[in-house]
């Protein structure tokens, strides 16, 4: 059973709308991250979060903002949405330990038209 | 400043015949970078193919392998006989290790397709 779920799977919003983009892991770690992915690009880091009610900036946090209410749970808003964040946008969650090894949901494609 | 630079695109490979994805790295602010090779199927989160934590090592998972050379800053992903199921988009990566491990440097990926 998938450990790390991230929901909506698919998303079309409307510039200037809000959107909310949820995680779950149920694999009891401490950390967990939000990536985007876009062509000619690696994962790039926008959120972090080293434990519920912390969340840190990441490589590209702007326009971003990040929640953790609970350990199990790390979203990522869009209080603004804009054309240029149209995107893949992946969740994962790791441990604290040293070797930084990530579990990744499978990915939410989001559309700002 | 840190980068990990791999075969970009696509790399198309026949059935049984062997495969190599290139992937060079540039770690100026760590010391001692951990590698790692992540592969993403259809329809799924990435998930860790192998890790290297000691330069001279050679780590293995499924067929594939990657000899982490600090040298000449690579770790290239090869297997001998590749399967049409390793189509696949795979990650080279980089981290840092104890507080800063949380931050992974990823390349763009680099997208496997195995013709039967």
């Amino acid at each position: 059973e998938a450990a790390v779920t991230q929901s909506p799977r698919n998303k079309v919003a409307v510039t200037g709308g809000k959107v909310t983009l949820s995680c779950n892991q149920t694999n009891n770690h401490n950390n967990m991250y939000w990536y985007r992915q876009d062509t000619g690009h690696g994962l790039r880091l926008i959120h972090y979060s080293y434990g519920a009610g912390s969340t840190e900036k990441g490589d590209i946090p702007d326009g971003y903002k990040a929640s953790r209410p609970s350990q199990e749970n790390f979203s990522l808003i869009l209080e603004l949405a804009t054309p240029s964040q149209t995107s893949v946008y992946f969740c994962a969650s790791g441990d604290a330990g040293v070797y930084a090894e990530q579990f990744f949901g499978p990915g939410t494609r989001l559309t700002v038209l | 400043g840190d980068s990990v630079t791999q075969t970009e695109g696509q790399v198309t490979v026949s059935e049984s015949k062997s495969l190599i994805i290139n992937c060079t790295y540039s770690a100026t602010s760590i010391a001692y970078p951990n590698l790692f090779w992540y592969v993403r199927y259809p329809g799924e989160g990435l998930q860790l193919l192998l890790k290297v934590i000691t330069a001279g090592q050679k780590g293995s998972s499924r067929g594939f392998e990657a000899t982490y050379n600090k040298e000449t800053t690579s770790f290239h992903l090869q297997k001998a006989s590749v399967q049409e199921s390793d189509s696949a988009v795979y990650y080279c990566a980089l981290s840092d290790t104890g507080t800063n491990a949380y931050k992974v440097i990823f390349g763009k990926g680099t997208h496997l397709h195995v013709l039967p």
